[in-house]
């Protein structure tokens, strides 16, 4: 089975700082990895992907994330804070299964609200 | 109109009542999918429909059925919903291209957020 886990379930850091989130996997087959973002009222917009091409990732808003399969980790992570970073993070994990032709669903993490300060 | 759009936005219904969550996508993805999202919790899968077939059904209660009529909308009915129930409905849809391919790419709506008294 997959599962995702995000570590911290809220992150503070000043604007400019730097922005790490955790994100840990668990999967018996290569995973396909997943960053999601959610603004307050707002559904989950995609900000990088990672499908088993290059390991660091590079998405929208300047976040980008490292694949490391020897810690079982994708990490979010961003040079230097905005305020308009501020919102919830969800970590998904799901894979695809050339062999049995099977494609899983996405599972997500808990998330992890992010808060930007002056 | 882009992406995927959920109507209503909010929803406030008594425990008694039967309402219905729609969901619309015009990105011509062939599968859909609900997902529930309560606080403190992750969320949750509810339902997948790929090519308007239901392939995968998460133990959802009977108070929720799910309805595909073609590929670009799906909808969620609900009757008879507990105060548990309340919570943020998301729709979602993706791009199966056959032969077990996809594009990994799900695109949200908004969320429907209900309330259940």
């Amino acid at each position: 089975a997959q599962s995702v886990t995000q570590l911290g379930s809220h992150v503070s850091v000043s604007e400019g700082a730097l922005v790490l989130l955790r994100c840990n996997y668990s999967s018996s087959v290569p995973p396909y990895l997943f960053w999601y973002v959610q603004y307050p009222n707002q559904g989950l917009q995609l900000l990088l992907k990672y499908t088993s091409a290059a390991t660091l990732v590079k998405g929208i808003n300047g976040f980008e994330a490292e694949f490391k399969k020897s810690e079982t980790s994708f990490h979010l992570t961003k040079p230097s804070a905005h305020m308009s970073d501020a919102a919830e993070y969800f970590c998904a994990v799901t894979f695809y299964s050339y062999n049995g032709g099977s494609q899983g669903n996405l599972i997500f993490g808990k998330g992890t609200k992010l808060s930007v300060k002056p | 109109e882009t992406g995927v759009t959920q109507t209503p936005r909010h929803l406030v219904m008594g425990m008694t009542n039967k309402k219905s969550l729609k969901c619309e996508q015009h990105l011509g993805h062939n599968a859909m999918y609900w997902y529930k999202q309560s606080a403190k919790k992750p969320l949750e899968l509810m339902f997948v429909y790929s090519l308007e077939e239901r392939v995968e059904n998460n133990s959802v209660p009977s108070r929720f059925s799910p309805e595909c009529p073609n590929s670009s909308h799906l909808f969620l009915h609900l009757h008879t919903l507990q105060p548990e129930d309340s919570a943020l409905y998301l729709c979602a849809s993706s791009q199966n291209l056959g032969g077990g391919r996809s594009n990994y790419g799900y695109t949200f709506g908004s969320g429907t957020r209900l309330t259940v008294v």
